[in-house]
């Protein structure tokens, strides 16, 4: 099975700086991959499918990109309420795995 | 509005069954493919099954295969988890997840989770 790896696993930066977190599958995904948000105490939420695509409704700082193994999420001004752990999850094949999570705290 | 609504968790000891449920409202069921995802509590996220529009697909990750099924009635607009032969490593909330593929095909990326349902396996 394809292992999804994330960098880092945690990470505390300030309001108003520019967060790339990555993501690294062990084989080539295409682009079949999606990116979500888990704030505190809440449900998952996508940000990101298509390796690139901006779901609806999510905030025009978060941006995607990549494919095949090496994908980046990136968060163009940090605002508060990113406070979050991210996943990066590849739907190419099943088992439609996740990685292991990025947390992301203010500094 | 769209919500996914799963109940049927709770304590079991190991070795015995649970059957997990969601009902699914807001959108046009049979549309789309569903899955099943959980999380141990501060962990991170396992998908664990899905299962296409009809039910003809269905997909699980490694470590269940075997002991759980997954299933969906259309005309209920529901999907269910059977967990059979339980162990301590399945506690964990198990979210209901939409497809977001269109076509009723798994696609799985998922666009609307549940709130989830706790499932604490113990003796």
């Amino acid at each position: 099975d394809i292992q999804m790896t994330q960098s880092p696993s945690s990470l505390s930066a300030s309001v108003g700086d520019r967060v790339t977190i990555t993501c690294r599958a062990s084989q080539g995904i295409n682009n079949y991959l999606a990116w979500y948000q888990q704030k505190p105490g809440k449900v998952p939420k996508v940000l990101i499918y298509a390796a690139s695509t901006l779901q609806s409704g999510a905030p025009s700082r978060f941006s995607g990109s990549g494919s095949e193994t090496d994908f980046t999420l990136t968060i163009s001004s940090l605002q508060p309420e990113d406070v979050a752990i991210y996943y990066c999850q590849k739907y190419n094949i099943a088992p439609y795995s996740f990685g292991q999570g990025t947390k992301l705290e203010i500094k | 509005e769209v919500q996914l609504v799963e109940s049927g968790g709770g304590l079991v000891q190991p070795g015995r069954s649970l059957r997990l449920s969601c009902a699914a409202s807001g959108f046009t069921f049979d549309d789309y493919a569903m899955h099943w995802v959980r999380q141990v509590p501060g962990k991170g996220l396992e998908w664990v099954s899905g299962i296409n529009w009809n039910g003809g697909v269905a997909y699980y990750v490694d470590s269940v295969k075997g002991r759980f099924t997954i299933s969906r009635d259309n005309a209920k607009d529901s999907l269910d988890l059977q967990m059979n032969s339980l162990r301590n490593e399945d506690t964990a909330l198990y979210y209901c997840v939409k497809d977001s593929g269109r076509f009723g095909e798994i696609l799985g990326a998922f666009d609307i989770w549940g709130q989830g349902t706790m499932v604490t396996v113990s003796s």
